[in-house]
């Protein structure tokens, strides 16, 4: 089955930085690959996704790339805000009824 | 985006007794749901696969007998935490996908506290 390796697992960066959390998968038939926002006791946020048709995709200050070859793709997010700070999963899914497999996640925190 | 709901938000019960969450599609048809249970401070782990009119499919590890799951309905989807124990205790949450594309929409969840 489809594994989901997520780094890193903690991630301090000042205000107005760049993050960058990376995910690597091995099934090559996944083709779909979401990231999530979780805040404390809530339900996981879609926050941008990406199709395996796709390489790259924008929105405001999220970015998502992905390298089909090595297998892995990346969530990149610009300009910092405190109220980033969270919990971000990525994710793996092939066609069809198939569920969703998590990376363990990252908190990521912004400090002001 | 479609709307899934969850209930109840959550529960504490005594050791021994059953719960029942349900899992709702409220916008769209369902013929198949996830469940995901989450320890505090770790990833969302599957837990089973819900067939609509048929046997639900678990994962390694998870006890079908403990883990009932009943998908009786294309917009509902039960779970049941049977002989509920302390180590039970976690975040229950479910999932469907928008059958018009590859997105999972998730409930709000449920946080069960077993005594």
């Amino acid at each position: 089955g489809e594994n989901v390796e997520q780094h890193p697992s903690t991630l301090s960066v000042q205000e107005g930085d760049s993050a960058v959390i990376k995910c690597t998968y091995s099934d090559s038939a996944s083709n779909y690959f979401p990231w999530y926002k979780q805040e404390l006791g809530k339900r996981p946020q879609l926050i941008i996704d990406i199709r395996s048709n796709v390489g790259e995709k924008k929105d405001q200050r999220i970015a998502v790339t992905l390298n089909k070859t090595a297998k892995h793709f990346s969530l990149h997010i610009t300009e910092t805000q405190p109220e980033d700070s969270a919990v971000y999963f990525c994710a793996a899914s092939g066609s069809g009824n198939t569920p969703l497999v998590f990376g363990k996640g990252t908190r990521l925190s912004v400090i002001a | 985006g479609a709307v899934v709901s969850q209930h109840p938000s959550w529960v504490i019960c005594k050791s021994g007794t059953s719960v029942k969450i349900e899992c709702r599609s409220l916008d769209f048809q369902a013929t198949t749901m996830f469940w995901y249970r989450q320890f505090p401070k770790q990833s969302l782990m599957l837990m089973a696969t819900s067939n609509e009119g048929s046997k639900a499919t678990y994962e390694q590890g998870v006890e079908k007998d403990k883990f009932l799951i009943n998908h009786a309905s294309l917009t509902l989807s039960t779970l049941t935490v049977t002989s509920a124990h302390p180590e039970d205790s976690s975040f229950y949450i479910c999932s469907a996908r928008d059958p018009r594309g590859l997105r999972q929409f998730f409930g709000p969840g449920t946080r069960l506290t077993v005594l």
